[in-house]
């Protein structure tokens, strides 16, 4: 079975900061899906980023980019130019990329907060 | 505009009573799923179907039933059974294209009185 894990309970960051969040999956299929999701107070979970296993590219959305080592089973969220509104909790997921309408599989979160 | 509606936001349950949390979406999705959030857990998967009259349990199933009679459609029902029902409950849906996100809800938090 797939398991996603988040190892950094809390994290916090400067406004105008970097900061990278961590995750590491385990899982025996080669085609894969990964993503960031992000859960701000209104707890409407929000989609950051994916990433496809195939591709060796790291996947970047604005201020968000990821460091993704398929060899490793990493997949790290780096926020650049930290912002107040991006205090939230933020999974990592995985979802199988050989069958369709799987479900996710999340690991347990990161708080992060931003302070000013 | 397309998304997904939970209803109500707020529920509350005297022991022994089952609920049922509504979940409607009008994304034309056809696979529908259910993950309850506690705190330091993450999302756990309840329940999911891929097609309407079919669904699959997911890691933590005892205690909850699901019907999936319409496409738009997939109500969750909390019962008796389940010991420890006060958790945050996430509807989400997703097309059958392989590697797609997830769209989700906005919760409904289910607590037990």
């Amino acid at each position: 079975a797939q398991t996603v894990t988040q190892s950094q309970p809390e994290m916090s960051v400067q406004e105008a900061e970097t900061v990278t969040l961590s995750c590491t999956y385990d899982t025996s299929e080669s085609d894969y899906y990964l993503f960031w999701y992000k859960q701000p107070p209104s707890r409407q979970m929000i989609l950051v980023i994916r990433q496809e296993a195939y591709k060796q590219q790291n996947a970047t959305e604005n201020r968000f980019s990821v460091n993704f080592q398929k060899a490793a089973k990493s997949f790290s969220l780096k926020i650049s130019d930290s912002q107040l509104g991006d205090a939230a909790m933020y999974f990592c997921a995985y979802r199988r990329g050989t069958q369709a309408g799987t479900a996710l599989i999340f690991g347990k979160g990161t708080t992060l907060s931003v302070s000013s | 505009d397309g998304g997904i509606t939970q209803s109500p936001k707020y529920l509350f349950r005297k022991e022994g009573q089952n609920v049922t949390l509504s979940c409607e979406q009008n994304l034309n999705h056809d696979a529908m799923y259910w993950y309850r959030q506690d705190p330091g857990q993450g999302l756990r998967l309840i329940y999911y179907s891929q097609i309407v009259n079919d669904f699959q349990k997911g890691d933590i199933a005892e205690g909850y039933s699901v019907s999936r009679e319409k496409k738009e459609s997939f109500p969750l029902t909390v019962t008796s059974a389940q010991k420890n029902p006060t958790a945050f409950y996430l509807c989400a849906s997703s097309s059958l294209r392989v590697g797609t996100e997830a769209f989700f809800g906005q919760g409904t938090r289910l607590t037990v009185v």
